[in-house]
């Protein structure tokens, strides 16, 4: 069973902090990616990496950064955080080749 | 542009009847679909599939089906249960595409009433 893992379930920071989300898988996937989900947006992605050290910009990346050192973990970076960076944040990982993608928990971080 | 999308935000079906949920695609490189599943405070699971080779394809009570031409695919719950009550989001993926990226829909909230 693929287990992803996100570091918080919830989070609270003020403007301005940098903030770290951790996310962990165990199934050693080569691709891992964040999105964050709000309402009426749906699922967009932020970030993606297809391997160590790589990463490619998703559809929304200003304001963000992301580090992958290890294969098994991908992290988001708001270097300054902002009260419209308010979200819930998804992980997801998969193998290369396949497309289905396997989610973490989530972390809904407030922005205050 | 939207290039994934879910024009109905929620539906609201009687628990044994029917749960049709449309999807629509603007790009012609997608070939390959997936529904994905979301409970509150979790994050989404894979639900079922379709290839742009096949027109249908079944998983017990969830069938999706693919329409090219139209450019619509549409996943049929039957019987729909109260514990189908979730958000739903369709994903496309192109095969070009790095890493296996997806661009999902909005979501439709789905209310299975007992």
């Amino acid at each position: 069973d693929v287990k992803v893992t996100q570091s918080s379930r919830y989070l609270v920071k003020r403007t301005g902090e940098k903030v770290f989300l951790e996310c962990v898988q165990d199934m050693d996937h080569e691709n891992m990616f964040w999105y964050r989900q709000d309402p009426g947006l749906g699922l967009r992605l932020i970030y993606f990496s297809y391997d160590v050290k790589m990463k490619e910009k998703g559809d929304i990346p200003e304001g963000y950064s992301v580090s992958r050192e290890k294969k098994e973990r991908f992290s988001l970076i708001l270097e300054s955080a902002s009260t419209n960076q308010t979200s819930m944040y998804l992980c997801a990982s998969s193998l290369t080749g396949r497309r289905t993608q396997y989610f973490g928990p989530g972390t809904r971080l407030t922005v205050l | 542009d939207q290039q994934v999308k879910q024009n109905s935000p929620s539906l609201s079906v009687q628990e044994g009847r029917i749960s049709i949920l449309n999807c629509d695609y603007t790009n012609s490189m997608f070939d390959y679909f997936l529904w994905y599943k979301k409970y509150p405070a979790e994050g989404p699971t894979f639900l079922i599939s379709i290839s742009s080779i096949k027109d249908k394809n079944e998983d017990g009570r969830f069938t999706v089906f693919l329409n090219k031409s139209a450019k619509h695919l549409s996943l049929h719950i039957v019987p729909s249960q109260p514990g189908d009550s979730a958000v739903y989001f369709c994903a496309a993926s192109a095969v070009d595409t790095n890493a296996g990226k997806s661009t999902f829909g909005d979501g439709t909230t789905l209310t299975v009433k007992p």
